[in-house]
């Protein structure tokens, strides 16, 4: 089964800083999706950012990329240029390219607090 | 831009009562989802709709839990018999296709409360 870990409950960065949220998992299938979701408070999840497996290049969105080390099992976010808008809780997740798997399997969570 | 709504935002119920719990997809998307996150755990799976039809669910989705589309627009979860552990805020996600490079678009989740 697959799983996804976030190590870092909580994170704090300053307003106009640079933070990387940390995420492993563990597969043993070779085409997938990872995810970046973002939970502001009392508001729905959004994505934030996609990677497809089969792709080597890193996925960027503006201000959000991903460094996926598809080995490593590894697949962080930066965020860079931090704003206040970011503050929410982050949720790395994966999901199978198989068509008949629908499930989207997600981590614990980083809640991210940005200092003004 | 259109998003998933979800009603009510707060459930409060004693054990051993049925709840349903509502949700609007966007409206031209084809599959319906249900998560549940219980306090300080990780958001799971529940069950994929699609068609009518059950496409997928997980071993959460006992015999207690079952899905509906009463009509174009809602789509239910229903819990027959609520236990403790159900407790759980719970979340409706729709998209327009099934693979995984269709976005699952996810309302902003009922807190259901089971005393």
């Amino acid at each position: 089964a697959q799983t996804v870990t976030q190590s870092q409950p909580e994170m704090s960065v300053q307003e106009a800083e640079t933070v990387t949220l940390s995420c492993t998992y563990d597969t043993s299938e070779s085409d997938y999706y990872l995810f970046w979701y973002k939970q502001p408070p009392s508001r729905q999840m959004i994505l934030v950012i996609r990677q497809e497996a089969y792709k080597q290049q890193n996925a960027t969105e503006n201000r959000f990329s991903v460094n996926f080390q598809k080995a490593a099992k590894s697949f962080s976010l930066k965020i860079s240029d931090s704003q206040l808008g970011d503050a929410a809780m982050y949720f790395c997740a994966y999901r199978s390219a198989l068509t008949r798997d629908d499930k989207i399997i997600f981590g614990k969570g980083t809640r991210l607090h940005i200092l003004p | 831009e259109p998003e998933v709504t979800q009603t009510p935002s707060h459930q409060v119920t004693q054990m051993g009562q049925e709840v349903i719990l509502r949700c609007v997809p966007i409206s031209n998307h084809l599959y319906f989802y249900w998560y549940r996150q219980i306090l300080g755990q990780k958001v799971e799976f529940l069950v994929s709709f699609y068609n009518n039809e059950i496409s997928e669910k997980s071993e959460i989705f006992d015999d207690q839990f079952s899905v509906e589309r009463p009509d174009g627009s809602n789509f239910t979860l229903k819990i027959r018999s609520t236990k403790l552990e159900d407790s759980a805020m719970y979340f409706c996600a729709s998209s327009w296709g099934r693979e995984g490079s269709y976005e699952q678009y996810f309302g902003p989740g009922t807190r259901l409360t089971v005393t």
